[in-house]
């Protein structure tokens, strides 16, 4: 199973959204709904920001959102924060049962 | 509260083995998909290994298929990763985690929502 596709890196002011986008194929995140996002920041776990493609866990920020479109999916982030600097995965339910994460993509305040 | 904590983790030399376990705690933990993802140094997320609730059903990834084997005991709350012909490649920090629940709807999700702080492997002569 291959890694999702993401950019390795997305910048943007404070204030300002970003997208990351987050590409597989039909026997993936193309075939299912099932696409969760985290955030993790250095040293740490990762934190589920989405699943399911646009549900947030309770106390995920209304700033993060998602979307799917055919085989690829998107995280937005809105009204960037200094705090919002961080790596961000995507990751997908899969036609063999398993899990697939993405490349992960840095985000940077600038 | 919800937790997770990884132990067993260590320096290993190539071909070794090493048992990882995954204590939890804070939710009915025989109700749980549990799953095991690492990350080696500087590099992204890669899933591993998921078992259910009752330990009947059980998946890897290609790249540990027949060296690692997952297991769980519900009457101690704990899952456990058998990793045998431990490589160079297999250094990382690993992580177990439970897929989702949403309370509100009594849903579960294939998605992450709790992990553990990691246990740290180090595969090197």
């Amino acid at each position: 199973q291959s890694a999702l596709t993401q950019p390795a890196s997305v910048s943007g002011s404070p204030g300002q959204s970003i997208t990351i986008s987050c590409t597989g194929s039909s026997s993936d995140l193309g075939d299912y709904n099932y696409v969760s996002w985290y955030q993790q920041h250095p040293g740490k776990a990762p934190k589920l920001l989405l699943y399911d493609v646009s549900n947030r866990p309770s106390g995920v920020s209304n700033r993060f959102s998602g979307s799917k479109s055919g085989n690829t999916a998107s995280l937005t982030i809105s009204g960037l924060q200094a705090e919002d600097e961080a790596d961000y995965y995507c990751s997908s339910y899969t036609s063999g049962f398993t899990l697939v994460f993405g490349t992960g993509t840095k985000v940077t305040v600038l | 509260e919800v937790q997770l904590v990884e132990s067993g983790g260590g320096l290993v030399q190539p071909g070794g083995s090493l048992r990882l376990s995954c204590a939890a705690s804070g939710f009915t933990f025989s109700s749980f998909v549990i799953n095991w993802v690492r990350q080696a140094p500087g590099k992204g997320l890669e899933w591993l290994s998921s078992i259910s609730s009752s330990g009947i059903s059980i998946y890897y990834a290609d790249s540990v298929k027949g060296r690692f084997t997952i297991s769980r005991d519900n009457a101690k709350n704990s899952v456990y990763l058998q990793m045998n012909s431990l490589r160079g490649e297999d250094t990382a920090v690993y992580f177990c985690a439970r897929e989702g629940y949403d309370s509100l709807t009594a849903y579960n999700f294939p998605g992450l929502d709790y992990w553990g702080q990691g246990t740290l492997v180090a595969v090197s002569s």
